[in-house]
């Protein structure tokens, strides 16, 4: 079945880090590819996201590409701040309504 | 705006208990899905509602059961409680044919505790 894979956390980085968090995916065919994040207390929101392959989606800093001959969708930002600690969540959708399949997320803390 | 919208924001039952859980999807949203976020982990899908019947289901007992009013709200009903089914409830809306590809918008969720 389908799944999405991400590297475990937490992961502590300073301000002004660069942030990598992996993730791979298994799908048949060709899924969409999210990354939504929940910040302290809050719901999730889509943060970007990619519909076909070698598509980047980017916001607030953030990018990931989808690569489908790894089946990845790495999320990279090149220097974070405190207010972005909150947990990431790789995720995968087959169609344009279908259930979201969610990874088991990723915290991040940023110290200043 | 007001976006998806649940309620309550919290609730306490004891085993055995139901309870009932409520979403107002996004304005313009025809499509909820229902989603269960348990302590450290990531959302697993329960089910979807459109045209008020349930469209898809997630790998979830017959216990979880829901349903869909002609304004697109929707309802999530839990029985027999169990401990296990202490989590966060997340209640998620989308537009049918949407441009904004599956964009699912998420409320802020309803943490059940079961003592």
């Amino acid at each position: 079945g389908n799944s999405v894979t991400q590297m475990e956390g937490p992961v502590t980085l300073s301000e002004e880090a660069f942030l990598t968090i992996n993730c791979t995916y298994t799908a048949t065919g060709y899924p969409s590819l999210f990354w939504y994040v929940q910040y302290p207390g809050e719901g999730l929101q889509l943060l970007l996201k990619a519909t076909k392959a070698d598509d980047k989606g980017s916001n607030k800093g953030f990018e990931a590409t989808y690569r489908k001959e790894t089946t990845s969708f790495h999320l990279e930002k090149g220097s974070v701040q405190v207010s972005d600690s909150a947990v990431y969540f790789c995720a995968l959708s087959k169609t344009s309504y279908d259930k979201v399949i969610f990874g088991p997320g990723t915290s991040l803390s940023v110290i200043p | 705006d007001a976006g998806v919208t649940q309620s309550p924001t919290h609730l306490i039952k004891t085993r055995g208990q139901q309870v009932t859980l409520r979403c107002s999807p996004k304005s313009g949203h025809d499509t909820v899905s229902w989603y269960q976020q348990a302590l450290g982990q990531g959302p697993q899908f329960i089910f979807q509602y459109y045209e008020e019947e349930e469209r898809q289901r997630g790998n979830f007992p017959d216990r979880f059961s829901g349903h869909q009013f002609p304004n697109y709200s929707s309802e999530l009903n839990v029985n027999a409680l169990w401990l296990g089914d202490s989590a966060l409830y997340l209640c998620a809306s989308t537009r049918e044919g949407s441009l904004s590809y599956n964009e699912q918008f998420f409320g802020p969720g309803t943490r059940l505790t079961v003592l």
